[in-house]
């Protein structure tokens, strides 16, 4: 059966403060690993899409890299409004399976 | 910029009553997906469709829950009787990409909450 674990569960940091959530997976053959962001009582926006190990995207103060076990989202120098749930998905066999999520909380 | 709209935003109901929920998708997008998210969890698949027809139901109680996509455009998700282990979000999500062995982006809605008292 496909897992998708992350850690950790909660991050609390300081602004200006860079840190990285983990997103481990075991599938039989990965298609593809997305990065959403969730904020309180909405739905998931798509934040990057990575395909193969070795892959990384960016935007604004995120990156995510992509191995073949493990994905990680780099927070750099975050702001109060990076605060949110960060959810990894694996897509395989035609569907997309969420891990638990880490919420960041970012201080002023 | 479209979005996948939802409603209601928010249903409180009574175990063992009928609830539904509704959802447009964005224009054009052939695939519609029902998700369920207990709080502290991340999404779980409920049902597909790939147009009007059921892709996967597999993960959907069936003998209290129903959804239907009736002209291949928006949605009906249907819970009866509720218990109150349903209490979560149930999240829309639409995708344009057809072929099922392209890992798809999905868009989703804001949900709704249910509470079942």
């Amino acid at each position: 059966e496909d897992q998708v674990t992350q850690s950790p569960e909660a991050l609390r940091l300081q602004e200006g403060e860079s840190s990285s959530l983990n997103c481990s997976y075991t599938v039989s053959g990965l298609r593809g690993l997305f990065w959403y962001r969730q904020d309180p009582g909405k739905g998931p926006e798509f934040l990057f899409t990575l395909y193969s190990a070795g892959e990384e995207k960016e935007k604004e103060r995120l990156k995510a890299t992509l191995t073949k076990k493990e994905s990680f989202l780099h927070i750099t120098a975050p702001k109060p409004e990076d605060s949110a749930t960060y959810l990894c998905a694996v897509y395989n066999d035609y569907k997309l399976s969420f891990g638990a999520g880490t919420t960041v909380t970012v201080r002023a | 910029e479209a979005e996948v709209a939802q409603s209601p935003r928010y249903k409180i109901t009574e175990k063992s009553q009928a609830v539904a929920f509704w959802c447009d998708p964005i224009s054009g997008h052939a695939t519609l997906y029902w998700y369920r998210q207990i709080l502290g969890q991340g999404p779980e698949l409920l049902v597909q469709f790939q147009d009007e027809s059921v892709v996967d139901d597999s993960q959907l109680p069936k003998d209290r829950f129903s959804a239907e996509r009736l002209k291949g455009v928006d949605s009906t998700l249907k819970i009866q009787p509720a218990e109150l282990g349903d209490s979560a979000m149930y999240l829309c999500a639409s995708s344009r990409d057809r072929d099922p062995s392209y890992p798809r982006k999905l868009f989703f809605g804001s949900g709704t909450q249910l509470s079942v008292l």
